[in-house]
């Protein structure tokens, strides 16, 4: 069985602090590794993918992320941090072959103080 | 493209009521379609995986006949919560996968329907 570990439950930065949020994952087989986030009352909105190629994936809004398979770890990371940022992230990973549910982390909810 | 709609947004009902939840691609056709469930300030769980014209599977510890699933159309599929208990209250996040992506596990998600037992 899958597993998505999320290091941080709660992170706070002022703003133009650099991020990084940490996601380790446990799967023996192929994987497509998401980053979600969720702005208060709203819904899921994707960050950003990794399924294959090049390990350091860029997103929207300035975040990216590297795959590292020998750590299994996806962290997510931005260079400054806006107030607008401040939000629920979700690191998820869904098994390669297609038609499987994703195994989400617990999340992080970051908070950007201006 | 790839929206997904879910409705209602928001549903109040009585325990012991049935709710149907319904979860739409708008804009391509979707044979596998997945439903989870998030608790306030937690993350998302799979309850289970919609397949078009077949039975759906769900994951461990998920009653199937408490929560029915139905994938009747390529566009269309539904949770209904079976005689509803407070404790059954939560967020009913739905997603499709976009099909013909091969081995790639890309999902869309709708934005969710929040169910209240009183």
């Amino acid at each position: 069985a899958q597993s998505v570990s999320q290091h941080n439950h709660h992170v706070i930065l002022s703003e133009a602090a650099s991020l990084e949020l940490g996601c380790n994952y446990s799967y023996g087989g192929t994987v497509n590794l998401f980053w979600y986030v969720q702005y208060p009352g709203q819904h899921l909105q994707l960050l950003l993918k990794y399924f294959s190629g090049d390990p350091l994936v860029k997103g929207i809004k300035g975040f990216e992320a590297e795959f590292i398979k020998s750590k299994f770890s996806f962290n997510l990371r931005k260079p400054s941090v806006q107030w607008s940022d401040t939000a629920e992230y979700f690191c998820a990973l869904g098994p390669g072959g297609g038609a499987d549910g994703l195994t989400f982390g617990k999340g992080t909810h970051l908070i950007i103080q201006p | 493209g790839a929206v997904v709609s879910q409705h209602p947004s928001r549903v109040i009902c009585k325990s012991g009521t049935s709710v149907k939840i319904e979860c739409r691609s708008l804009d391509f056709q979707a044979t596998t379609m997945f439903w989870y469930r998030q608790f306030p300030k937690q993350s998302l769980m799979l309850m289970a995986t919609s397949n078009e014209g077949s039975k759906a599977t769900y994951e461990q510890g998920v009653e199937k006949d408490k929560f029915l699933i139905n994938h009747a159309s390529l566009t269309l599929s539904t949770l209904t919560v079976t005689s509803a208990h407070p404790e059954d209250s939560s967020f009913y996040i739905c997603s499709a996968r976009v099909p013909g992506q091969g081995i790639y596990n890309e999902q869309f998600f709708g934005p969710g329907t929040r169910l209240t037992v009183l």
